[in-house]
């Protein structure tokens, strides 16, 4: 089925260093997510984007975090500064359309383990 | 506000064993449904959706659940696991906005040969 794809697998980082997350989401896909896991506990959502522009993001998606998806390659989550607390494991998802009654379906990459010391 | 429940955090069943997980959900409006299946080292792949009409749908895989509004849950069953089943198992639920997925905390599933 189709793949979204996540660079790297696992990050060290330094506290204060700026870390940046890749996403390759499924290629015909316009909508993309990123979800936060803290090792033990749920899933939580971050920000989605569309178009070029975030369209809803979390009280976790803070103002250091950004995101971006230059022509077209990687979507991107970008962490600057990092701080200890943003050590997780990151998750990427696309999804082809949104909204109504026909929910379309998310399809998430194996996620970025970021550790930040 | 939307949020999941799934109570359990481990099940281990034995091979060839019927199954159910466990999920309750709240939310005000009309629900859209979801498991999610993580096996190890491997993004989260969609195992069952409800979104309205026949309560009972079917998934991948062999599940299948059944939605009940008056309980606000989504419990997924199988009639025989197998070995291959054993992963973590994922609820979640959606705002009727922009495909936002509210997970639960995962039900780690071990099926014991």
């Amino acid at each position: 089925g189709p793949k979204v794809l996540q660079i790297p697998s696992h990050q060290i980082i330094d506290m204060g260093q700026m870390v940046t997350l890749n996403c390759d989401p499924v290629s015909n896909h316009l909508y993309f997510y990123w979800y936060k896991q803290i090792l033990g506990q749920q899933m939580e959502f971050l920000v989605n984007f569309y178009n070029g522009k975030v369209m809803e993001k979390s009280k976790l998606f803070k103002d250091q975090f950004s995101v971006e998806r230059p022509d077209g390659s990687y979507f991107t989550l970008k962490i600057q500064p990092t701080a200890l607390e943003d050590s997780a494991v990151y998750f990427c998802a696309s999804s082809g359309d949104w909204g109504g009654a026909s929910q379309n379906t998310l399809y998430f990459g194996a996620g970025t383990r970021l550790s930040v010391l | 506000a939307q949020s999941v429940t799934q109570p359990d955090a481990r099940v281990t069943v034995s091979q060839g064993a019927s199954l159910q997980l466990r999920c309750k959900y709240s939310y005000s409006g009309t629900p859209y449904l979801f498991w999610y299946v993580q096996y190890p080292r491997q993004g989260l792949q969609l195992l069952l959706k409800y979104y309205s009409g026949d309560p009972v749908v079917q998934g991948v895989n062999g599940f299948e659940a059944e939605f009940s509004k008056s309980n606000s849950s989504f419990h997924p069953r199988k009639a025989s696991v197998h070995w291959s089943d054993s992963a973590v198992y994922f609820c979640a639920v959606s705002a009727t906005n922009y495909n936002v997925l509210y997970f639960g905390s995962g039900t780690k599933l071990t099926v014991e040969p």
